[in-house]
């Protein structure tokens, strides 16, 4: 079964710094998909970034980008110029592909902090 | 925003009871799923649909069962409520992997008290 692991259950950073998240995840599979979730105190679940598994670039979108290592089936997000609103709960997620029915797992999550 | 509502948002309930949380989409995605999310567990899959009737177990999918009987609506039935139960319910939608959105839209999630 696939597995998502975050092991880093907080962090904490300084505004306007670079932090980077973790997440490793267990495979089989050669396509699919990992993201990136937000879950701020509202507890609306906000997606931050997608990487597919096929493609080797890594995925960039604006202050956030990820580092994907196939390989090594890890997923790691590093947010720049970090901001107080990027302060939630963070959720690494791993989406398969193949044989139709694209079940969708998490991590644990961790719970970033940002320092004024 | 995505059309994903869940009913009940809260919920108390007693031991022993069944209880059914609704998820209704209007987005005709094919991939419907509920988690549970706990502190220090994350979100975990209870169960998920990939089409009408078509459902499948999740890694905590003990004591729950699902039906789905027409595309927009996904349901969590908690067949005899236990205090363990207690937890934010979520339902999540998706399309297929093959087409172009590849990003699930979650629901405000379900407060549910099991008393």
């Amino acid at each position: 079964a696939q597995t998502v692991t975050q092991s880093q259950p907080e962090m904490s950073v300084q505004e306007a710094e670079t932090v980077t998240l973790s997440c490793t995840y267990d495979t089989s599979e050669s396509d699919y998909y990992l993201f990136w979730y937000k879950q701020p105190p509202s507890r609306q679940m906000i997606l931050v970034i997608r990487q597919e598994a096929y493609k080797q670039q890594n995925a960039t979108e604006n202050r956030f980008s990820v580092n994907f290592q196939k390989a090594a089936k890890s997923f790691s997000l590093k947010i720049s110029d970090s901001q107080l609103g990027d302060a939630a709960m963070y959720f690494c997620a791993y989406r398969e592909t193949q044989g139709g029915s694209e079940k969708l797992v998490f991590g644990k999550g961790m719970k970033l902090t940002v320092n004024p | 925003d995505a059309g994903i509502t869940q009913s009940p948002r809260h919920k108390v309930t007693e031991t022993g009871t069944p209880v059914t949380l609704r998820c209704h989409q209007t987005e005709n995605h094919r991939y419907m799923y509920w988690y549970r999310q706990d502190p220090g567990h994350g979100l975990r899959l209870i169960h998920y649909s990939y089409g009408v009737k078509d459902t499948d177990k999740g890694e905590v999918s003990d004591g729950y069962s699902v039906s789905r009987s027409k595309t927009e609506d996904f349901l969590l039935t908690l067949e005899s409520a236990t205090s363990s139960q207690t937890s934010v319910y979520f339902c999540a939608i998706s399309e297929s992997s093959g087409e172009s959105n590849t990003e699930a839209f979650f629901g405000q999630g379900t407060r549910l008290t099991v008393v």
